[in-house]
């Protein structure tokens, strides 16, 4: 069955700093991956997702995140933090042919100025 | 011109209480899912419907029932309400059944308090 690890409950950083939220996926077959954001008292949206094409994926709000088969990672990254950013952050894994999509425990990412 | 909407968005009810959870997409998905986050915000897949058929049924207490009129609607119906079940529900849709590809599109979630 797949699984998704977030390392780091909670990131703090910087407006202007590096974002790296770190994701780990385990899948018996190649799966799909996506990461999506919960701002409060919000539902999630859709950051971006992996589907086996480009490894490097980019995706809303000038996020992206990297498919690593070798690590099993699949980390997502931002140049330079926004107040706006600050979230809670989800990694989430589908093997497809008739699973759900399983989410990691989330990384609450908090901007300081 | 919300895209999946649930209703009500707050409900706050007693112990042993039955209630129901509306969820209603117009994005002409075929698929819907009811999620259940918990007070430290994991998300837990509960149920899933493809076409009005239940596809996924996850360890869930047989007080909760979902229902799906159409493919456009997935509501939940919670029997004898128990302190456990306070938490955040959330609807959500997606095109294709479960193929993995598609993203979920997700309500905005019923808080519901059990007291």
């Amino acid at each position: 069955a797949q699984s998704v690890t977030q390392l780091g409950s909670h990131v703090s950083v910087s407006e202007g700093a590096l974002v790296l939220l770190r994701c780990n996926y385990s899948s018996s077959v190649p799966p799909y991956l996506f990461w999506y954001v919960q701002y409060p008292n919000q539902g999630l949206q859709l950051l971006l997702k992996y589907t086996s094409a480009a490894t490097l994926v980019k995706g809303i709000n000038g996020f992206e995140a990297e498919f690593k088969k070798s690590e099993t990672s699949f980390h997502l990254t931002k140049p330079s933090a926004h107040m706006s950013d600050a979230a809670e952050y989800f990694c989430a894994v589908s093997e497809g042919g008739g699973t759900a999509l399983i989410f990691g425990k989330g990384t609450t990412l908090s901007v300081s100025s | 011109d919300t895209a999946v909407s649930q209703t009500p968005k707050y409900l706050v009810t007693q112990m042993g209480n039955d209630k129901s959870i509306k969820c209603e997409q117009n994005l002409g998905h075929d698929t819907m899912y009811w999620y259940k986050q918990d007070s430290k915000k994991f998300l837990k897949i509960m149920f899933s419907y493809n076409n009005k058929e239940l596809i996924i049924n996850e360890t869930v207490p047989n007080r909760f029932s979902p229902k799906s009129p159409d493919k456009a609607h997935l509501n939940l119906h919670i029997n004898s309400l128990e302190l456990g079940d306070s938490a955040v529900y959330f609807c959500a849709s997606s095109q294709g059944g479960l193929r993995g590809n598609s993203p979920l599109h997700f309500g905005n979630g019923t808080r519901l308090t059990v007291t």
